[in-house]
């Protein structure tokens, strides 16, 4: 166990639908990143978030959305889900990002 | 924009050969990271280089960092089964915390 903690594990939903996956980050950890996997575009950096403020952005969708809790736990929203949305979403979650990130276990999303 | 491309893709070796797998970055960096990811599963931290001509060494894995080529290295010694996975190598971005990953070497040990 990592300590960074995701849930749900997987999740199958239809086209157009909207889902949103969870993430607490390890005790202490103020920031947290959203990370999307895929076999087509690889490990792609979606958002970062420290201490409930957006920090960095990366290559997220105009249908995704995330913020984080004042307890630090942080939300990622996908709406109007295409297929292409398929694929497995890390959160990680550091204290500072010079010494890495620790990975949570992962949400494996396939939208049908 | 930050490039980082690793080579090869995949790698199916023997057991108890040598091997390495290259990581190089476009643009300069001040961290680089390898990770380890079995299937299915999340991304294990193998090895933080934060300096130039930085080395690490854990078991049968050795990283170094040449930032002014803009190369990381990830050495295997001796491999074994255990060590079948796909390992990636990420760079950060200066001012900030993301991380850019490499594709990924799928290694694959052969008894």
């Amino acid at each position: 166990d990592s300590g960074v903690t995701q849930t749900p594990k997987h999740l199958i939903t239809a086209t157009g639908q909207r889902v949103t996956l969870r993430c607490s980050p390890r005790s202490g950890d103020l920031s947290v990143y959203w990370y999307q996997q895929s076999l087509d575009q690889g490990l792609q950096f979606l958002i970062q978030y420290y201490n409930g403020e957006e920090r960095a952005k990366g290559n997220i969708l105009e249908r995704f959305s995330a913020q984080q809790f004042p307890d630090l736990h942080s939300e990622l929203n996908l709406s109007s889900l295409e297929l292409g949305d398929s694929a497995l979403y890390f959160c990680a979650s550091s204290v500072s990002g010079g010494n890495g990130y620790t990975f949570g276990s992962g949400t494996r999303l396939t939208v049908v | 924009e930050l490039k980082v491309e690793q080579n090869p893709l995949f790698l199916s070796m023997q057991e108890g050969k040598n091997y390495t797998i290259y990581c190089n970055y476009s643009t300069t960096s001040d961290r680089l990271y390898w990770y380890r990811q079995d299937p299915g599963k999340s991304l294990e931290s193998l090895f933080v280089l934060l300096s130039n001509g930085a080395v690490k060494q854990e078991g049968r894995l050795m990283a170094s960092l040449d930032t002014k080529a803009r190369l990381s290295t990830l050495h295997i010694t001796a491999a074994v089964h255990d060590l079948s996975a796909t390992y990636f190598c990420a760079v950060g971005h200066f001012g900030n915390e993301k991380l850019t990953f490499g594709t990924g070497t799928r290694l694959t040990i052969i008894p």
